[in-house]
This record gives C-alpha cells, sequence and structure tokens, in this order.
C-alpha cells in the first residue's frame, strides 16, 4: 500500500524567501509522485509530477521538487516565495498497477508573510 | 485542454432529500473517474472510481447506496448522495483520466480536477 506524510501541516514564510515543504512516501514499488496545489475556492492544480525520469522535476511557478529513493522523500521548494503561492499543498503517490488511485497526504497550509 | 467541469458549485438541503452531482470532462473523453471527498482543513478521501459503462468501485468504508456513481458516458459522471444527513456535508470534489493507464511515462496517468462541490445538508 502507498501512504505519504507531510511533515509540517503549516509553513509561514516571508515573501522572497525560499519556501521548503517536506513529504515523504511509502511504497511496495517504485511510485509516481505529485505535488498538487489547491487555492481557495479552486480545483487541484497539478505542479509537478516524478515518473521514474529524472529525479530533479521542475514544475510551474518555480516549483520542483527532488526524488530522493535512500531517503523516501519528495520535498518542494521554491528560491523565492510571492505571495500567490499561499494556497495548500498535497503531496501525492500513485501505485504504478491497477487502477493507479492516488493516495493524498494530509496537506500543507502555506503562508506568505509580506 | 483537459478542463473538467462539476454542477453545482454549492448547493444547501434539507435532511432526507437527495442531491446528484455532476463531473463533466468538456474537452477530452474521460474512461475513468473519480470521486473524492474533502472535510475541511483535511485531505482528500477517495471514495470511489467509475469507469464507462460498468459499476464503480467503492473504497473501503464508503456505502454504496448512499453514493450512488454513474459513468454513462465519456463525458459524465454522477454522483447522488441519497437521503442526505447533515453528516454527509462536505465538499465532493470529482477527476477525470483521458484513457487506460498506459505506463507511468503517458500523459494517460494524469488525472485532471474539478473546481468541487460544497454540500451543505441542513
Amino acid at each position: 500500500a502507498q501512504s505519504v506524510t507531510q511533515l509540517d501541516s503549516h509553513v509561514s514564510v516571508s515573501e522572497g524567501t525560499p519556501v521548503l515543504l517536506r513529504c515523504n512516501y511509502s511504497s511496495s514499488y517504485s511510485p509516481s509522485l505529485f505535488w498538487y496545489v489547491q487555492h481557495p475556492n479552486k480545483g487541484l492544480q497539478l505542479l509537478l509530477k516524478y515518473t521514474s525520469a529524472a529525479t530533479l522535476v521542475k514544475g510551474i511557478n518555480g516549483f520542483e521538487a527532488e526524488f530522493k529513493k535512500s531517503e523516501t522523500s519528495f520535498h518542494l521548494t521554491k528560491p523565492s516565495a510571492h505571495m500567490s503561492d499561499a494556497a495548500e499543498y498535497f503531496c501525492v503517490v500513485s501505485d504504478l498497477g491497477g487502477a493507479q488511485k492516488l493516495v493524498f497526504g494530509q496537506g500543507t497550509r502555506l503562508t506568505i508573510n509580506p | 485542454g483537459a478542463v473538467v467541469s462539476q454542477h453545482p458549485s454549492r448547493v444547501i438541503c434539507k435532511s432526507g432529500t437527495s442531491v446528484k452531482i455532476e463531473c463533466r470532462s468538456l474537452d477530452f473523453q474521460a474512461t475513468t473517474m473519480f470521486w473524492y471527498r474533502q472535510f475541511p482543513k483535511q485531505s482528500l478521501m477517495l471514495m470511489a472510481t467509475s469507469n464507462e459503462g460498468s459499476k464503480a468501485t467503492y473504497e473501503q468504508g464508503v456505502e454504496k447506496d448512499k453514493f450512488l456513481i454513474n459513468h454513462a458516458s465519456l463525458t459524465l459522471s454522477t454522483l447522488t448522495v441519497t437521503s442526505a444527513h447533515p453528516e454527509d456535508s462536505s465538499f465532493y470534489i470529482c477527476s477525470a483520466r483521458k484513457g487506460a493507464p498506459a505506463g507511468p511515462l503517458s500523459s494517460y496517468n494524469e488525472q485532471f480536477f474539478g473546481p468541487g462541490t460544497r454540500l451543505t445538508v441542513l
């Protein structure tokens, strides 16, 4: 069975400073991993995905994540936070077989301080 | 491309009534659609997987008779909450996948999410 743990329920950073949202996964197989963002009253948007190609994945809006198998981690980073980055972020794992269902982490709420 | 819509975006109903939520893929055909539930300040929990033309597969703990899912066409899936009660109040989100899984690098693996429907049962 797959699972993900987002280590922080809430992260607060100042505008212009780096962002780090932490995620650890558990999977019996080589997983597909995703980061989604959810803005208030809006649908989920895919930021980036890892599917066993390059371990450093670049996504939209300047975000990137690095797959580290030895640490079973897939942390999301951004060099410089923008006010518009304030949202809820979900780390997601998917199995490679069957229906390829998505399993969501608990979410991390990112707050950006001016 | 790959836009998914949900209707209604918000619904308030009385306890005991049934509510239907529609999920549509607007610019692609979705052989598989998923229904999720999200409680306030919590994560998304998969309720069921529906494949066009066949019965939905429900996750453990989800009542089939309470949450009726129909996926009658390649662009439409519906979730009906029957005899709704206040504890059914939640944010319901659907997603759609373009085609059958074709390997981890295939774009067909990606799920595209609708904006969600907020259900309030009084």
